[in-house]
């Protein structure tokens, strides 16, 4: 079975500190995703990368960065955290384009305070 | 805009009754349906639906789309309390490198 493992479960953090969180996949997938979840909203795509070095904005990318450097590692970068970007972060992956399915990681619930 | 609605928001039943988890969808070039399972650890796959009127079948669980009317059932017979979970519903589209565009969950919660 797919692996995708998130650094952290739960985080704290202060408003303006640099946070970064990590997702590593185990089946040598091309494409990663970094999504947050709030009540009632759902799953908002932040950010995804087709393959190494790669990276696209998804629909909310303001505030966050990402970086690919190796195929397994994907990883999301707060430059300057603030209140509203307490959620819970999911990371996903998945073999091709081809392939809707994505496979989840457990998530990081992420508090700035 | 695509968007993907779920209904209801939550659900509160007991052991044994059957529930029924909605989701409908308006997005541009769809080309599949996923419904994950989210307990307190990753959502877990459940079923991939691309065509209408052909059911998919897993146990208690059992899943329909009808392309015409835009939406999708989710249904569970003879609940359990390892049930209760958040259902997630995921549209996926043929453009844009096949995304997903998610709705915003049914929680459902089975008591004893």
């Amino acid at each position: 079975d797919v692996k995708v493992t998130q650094s952290s479960r739960y985080l704290v953090k202060r408003t303006g500190e640099k946070v970064f969180l990590e997702c590593v996949q185990d089946m040598d997938h091309e494409n990663m995703f970094w999504y947050r979840q709030d009540p009632g909203l759902g799953l908002r795509l932040i950010y995804f990368s087709y393959d190494v070095k790669m990276k696209e904005k998804g629909d909310i990318p303001e505030g966050y960065s990402v970086s690919r450097e190796k195929k397994e590692r994907f990883s999301l970068i707060l430059e300057s955290a603030s209140t509203n970007q307490t959620s819970m972060y999911l990371c996903a992956s998945r073999n091709s384009p081809g392939q809707p399915r994505q496979f989840f990681g457990p998530g990081t619930r992420l508090t700035v305070l | 805009e695509d968007k993907v609605v779920q209904s209801p928001l939550s659900l509160v039943v007991h052991e044994g009754d059957t529930v029924t988890l909605n989701c409908s969808y308006e997005v541009t070039n769809f080309r599949s349906l996923l419904w994950y399972k989210q307990e307190k650890k990753a959502p877990t796959f459940l079923f991939m639906l691309t065509s209408s009127g052909i059911e998919k079948k897993s146990g208690r669980l059992s899943s329909i789309l009808d392309k015409k009317e835009l939406f999708s059932i989710l249904n569970i017979t003879a609940t359990q309390t390892g049930d209760s979970a958040v259902y997630l519903c995921a549209v996926g589209h043929n453009n844009a490198g096949n995304m997903l565009t998610f709705g915003g969950g049914t929680r459902l919660m089975v008591k004893p």
